[in-house]
Formats: structure tokens, C-alpha cells, sequence
């Protein structure tokens, strides 16, 4: 299936650094969504974006939705060692039907060391 | 706690074989969606269900199949299974109908086909 292209794949950072990390798509999504998974757990919703240059933040997450429906990027602010996981983006095309499934990135690592 | 309940946490079983996840949507929430997750694939959307109804349907094999009962639970069968299948299966619910952005996450089944 279709699947959002996610980049870096990893990364390891120290700890107090800034961390960005972009999703991008080759068709138009009306919803951007950032998700966190921990080890053995389920995704957990950071961010929901739904307008096309909207600028979000929830604490120390920032995410964009690109101006052309195409991409998002999240930023992660001075990393402490809980924000150690993979990140999802996921886009939704629509509101009803198949295209109000969610179609995931392929996630990015963090690793964060201290 | 995300409120959404999956059972079992793991499963092992022969290829062949037919198993059944459980999962349980938190409190007043109709929506059900079905992923699976594997290392290569990413998060794949399989199925959707709303009040009982199917909604939207992803990449699920023949062999899968899923349901909505009355009280709003949903069950996913996975039948002649293979070893492909191994993976996390999630499910997620939400209060609404193709609002993603209010979707939440069980803990998830991990299947192992040996």
C-alpha cells in the first residue's frame, strides 16, 4: 500500500539538541497527523494539523503543514531522553470512506543519548 | 492509557491456522480501524467499521476478515495463516466517523506465525 516517505530514518542526538524531521507524499492530504510510538506500545497522537500552512506546537513539538498539502515537518526542541521513540506521520486525504484512512510514514528512529 | 483495549497482547501459532483479535473501543466511541504492522510495511490500514457498518477498506487479504458486533467491539479473523503474517495488528477508535485526529491506539497484538 501506499506509503508516506519519512526522513531521516534515524537519528541520534544528544540530549538538549533541536531534532527535525519532515513526511512528505506525491498526492494531497487534508489532515497531517504526528504519532509516537514507544517499544511494545500502540502510536500516540501529538499533533493533528488541518489547514495547508498551519503551524502547531504542543510543549516543546512543533509541526507544520506544507503550503502545498504535500509534506509536514515536526520539530523537537531541546530532546531529553524520553522523547527516545519512532515518529509516524500520517496523512488523511478526506473525511469519509477510503479516503479518511490514515496512510503512515515510514517513521523515524530518535535515539537520544545523554 | 489510551482506553482502547486489544486481546490477546501475544499470539503464537502454526501456519494454517486461524486466530481471532479482540479489541475493545474506548466508551462511546463507534469508530473501529484495523492496522497491521510489520518491520518492511510500516503501519497498513486494513479495515474500517462505524456503528456496526464496514467503512472503508484498506490492502486486507481474502484470508482476513473483520466485524463490528452491538456493543461495539470488533473482532479481526486472520485464517490459513502464513508466515508473512506475523506482525503487530492495532486497532484504534474514535467518537466519529473518518476524524482521524481523535483516534486512539490499543497496546496492540503481537502474532507470531512459526
Amino acid at each position: 500500500g501506499q506509503q508516506l516517505n519519512q526522513s531521516p530514518q534515524s537519528m541520534f542526538i544528544q540530549e538538549g539538541e533541536d531534532v527535525s524531521m519532515n513526511c512528505t507524499s506525491s498526492s494531497i492530504f487534508n489532515t497531517w497527523l504526528w504519532y509516537k510510538q514507544d517499544p511494545g506500545e500502540g502510536p500516540v497522537l501529538l499533533i493533528a494539523l488541518y489547514k495547508a500552512g498551519e503551524l502547531t506546537s504542543n510543549g516543546r513539538l512543533t509541526a507544520q503543514f506544507g503550503i502545498t498539502r504535500k509534506d509536514s515537518f515536526l520539530n523537537i526542541s531541546a530532546s531529553i531522553p524520553s522523547d527516545v521513540g519512532i515518529y509516524f506521520c500520517a496523512g488523511q486525504a478526506g473525511r469519509t470512506g477510503t479516503a479518511s484512512k490514515l496512510t503512515f510514514g515510514t517513521g523515524t528512529r530518535l535515539q537520544v543519548t545523554l | 492509557d489510551s482506553g482502547v483495549t486489544q486481546t490477546p497482547k501475544h499470539l503464537i501459532t502454526a501456519t494454517g491456522q486461524r486466530v481471532t483479535l479482540r479489541c475493545s473501543p474506548r466508551s462511546g466511541d463507534l469508530s473501529v480501524y484495523w492496522y497491521q504492522q510489520s518491520l518492511d510495511q510500516g503501519l497498513q490500514f486494513l479495515i474500517q467499521y462505524y456503528n456496526g457498518e464496514e467503512r472503508a477498506k484498506g490492502n486486507i487479504l481474502e484470508r482476513f476478515s473483520a466485524q463490528q458486533f452491538p456493543d461495539l467491539h470488533s473482532e479481526l479473523n486472520l485464517s490459513s495463516l502464513e508466515l508473512g503474517d506475523s506482525a503487530l495488528y492495532f486497532c484504534a477508535s474514535s467518537s466519529k466517523e473518518g476524524l482521524y485526529a481523535e483516534a486512539f491506539f490499543g497496546q496492540g497484538t503481537r502474532l507470531t506465525v512459526v
